[in-house]
């Protein structure tokens, strides 16, 4: 499986900031996705991310709160805009497994992220 | 501390005993379930797999089983663990780009 690595590990953010959230695969994949997990609850998925065309949120997600950059087949970034506190959660990011016949996903270690 | 499993259903189970994590799902079009184990701090990593014709699988000390009459999806440990301890999750798959909806999650407590 392919290895990720999410970059920061953890922040901790004013309200109103944006920070924006790495991920680094080490080998080359289709398809990347974005999820989001609240304090005690499962993993919700924002939106999925193709190299070279813009991605495609879920219900509930919008462009302009959680921007998507894919300019690469290893790299992909999430923006989290004007947090508010309801924002605070864990951000994962994960692709496909890539190999044949598998539509396994494979998560990276998220980002923590904490809005005052 | 994390606040993974916070609020999660709590399974409690003896070192060296067996476990079954049960978990429904929804969509009686998925044809392809993973079960998932989140540690602490960590991202889900993939436990084992399964496809809709198929009813039962097997890995190293785990076993998938699936009931598609009843949508309903389990994950057996075998000699649980201390290290077993985690939250596990079902996921499944109804197909065409690999998205792949995530059940509510269960917490193991393995208790030495």
């Amino acid at each position: 499986s392919a290895v990720i690595s999410q970059k920061p590990s953890r922040d901790i953010c004013q309200r109103g900031t944006s920070l924006t959230i790495q991920c680094q695969v080490d080998s080359q994949v289709t398809m990347m996705f974005w999820y989001r997990q609240q304090p005690g609850q499962s993993l919700t998925l924002i939106a999925t991310a193709n190299q070279g065309s813009e991605a495609t949120y879920e219900s509930g997600f919008v462009i302009d709160k959680f921007p998507i950059s894919r300019p690469n087949l290893t790299f992909s970034t999430l923006t989290v805009s004007n947090m508010s506190p309801e924002d605070s959660s864990i951000y994962l990011c994960s692709v496909e497994g890539g190999t044949s016949g598998t539509d396994t996903q494979y998560f990276g270690p998220g980002t923590r992220l904490t809005v005052l | 501390g994390e606040s993974v499993g916070l609020h999660l259903p709590t399974l409690s189970v003896q070192e060296g005993d067996n476990s079954i994590i049960n978990c429904a799902y929804s969509n009686s079009a998925s044809d392809y379930f993973i079960w998932y184990k989140q540690e602490s701090g960590k991202g889900p990593q993939f436990i084992i797999d399964i496809r809709s014709n198929m009813d039962k699988r097997q890995g190293q000390r785990v076993t998938v089983l699936l009931n598609k009459t009843v949508k309903h999806l389990s994950l057996q440990i075998a000699a649980t663990q201390p290290g077993d301890s985690a939250v596990y999750f079902c996921a499944e798959n109804s197909g065409g780009y690999q998205k792949v909806t995530f059940g509510t999650g269960t917490k193991l407590q393995v208790i030495p």
